[in-house]
């Protein structure tokens, strides 16, 4: 079975601080999808990168850097120098690479809390 | 491109009554997932439909139902409310050819049910 762990329930720092959020996952599939979304607080799910098993680049999209890590089953997420407007929950998600599937496993999600 | 619409935001029904949201994916996608999110449960996929037809389901009971329609659209279906149905229900559609690529999903701001 997959699983997703958030170990982080909240989080809170203080503006222009790094932060690190992380997500270890559990699957049996050699290949497979993950996934971080963002909630704010109107509810709708943002969805924020997709990486898949077998690309284990990090990636950096302008603050946010993503570091996946197969030997630790791990895929972390970090945003230097927050932001208030970064305040949300983020979620880590996992989904298996069948065709069609289109199912994904979500972690807890972690409030992050950025304050001013 | 105009994103996941979902009618009604809320809605407030009573035990034993049912009840149907709709959802509306991004013009050209052809998968609509349904996920319930609750803050004991977190989010927890309900099921996935493809061209009408539903291609993945969650380990929820019978009560849940869905279906799809040739223009894409899904409604989901509650019967015999129960107050544990209490929940923000997302929808999610994705787009992309139907290969072993899983597609990121885009979220619709979801519908806020309350059972009393």
């Amino acid at each position: 079975a997959q699983k997703v762990t958030q170990a982080q329930t909240e989080i809170s720092v203080v503006e222009k601080e790094d932060v690190t959020l992380d997500c270890v996952y559990e699957t049996r599939d050699t290949t497979y999808y993950l996934f971080w979304y963002k909630q704010p607080p109107s509810g709708e799910l943002v969805f924020l990168i997709r990486r898949n098993s077998f690309d284990e680049q990090n990636e950096i999209s302008g603050r946010y850097s993503w570091n996946f890590q197969k030997s630790t089953s791990s895929f972390n997420f970090t945003i230097t120098a927050s932001q208030v407007v970064d305040s949300a929950v983020y979620f880590c998600a996992l989904s298996e690479a069948v065709q069609g599937a289109q199912k994904l496993v979500f972690g807890q999600g972690t409030r992050l809390t950025i304050n001013p | 491109k105009a994103g996941v619409t979902q009618t009604p935001r809320y809605l407030i029904k009573t035990r034993g009554q049912q009840v149907t949201l709709s959802c509306s994916p991004i013009s050209g996608h052809r998968s609509v997932s349904w996920y319930q999110q609750t803050p004991g449960q977190g989010l927890q996929f309900l099921f996935e439909y493809f061209s009408e037809t539903q291609r993945n389901k969650g380990n929820f009971p019978g009560r849940f139902s869905g279906r799809q329609f040739s223009n894409s659209r899904s409604e989901m279906n509650v019967s015999t409310l129960e107050l544990g149905d209490s929940a923000l229900y997302l929808c999610a559609s994705a787009g992309g050819p139907p290969g072993l690529a899983v597609n990121e999903q885009f979220f619709g701001p979801g519908t806020r049910l309350t059972v009393l």
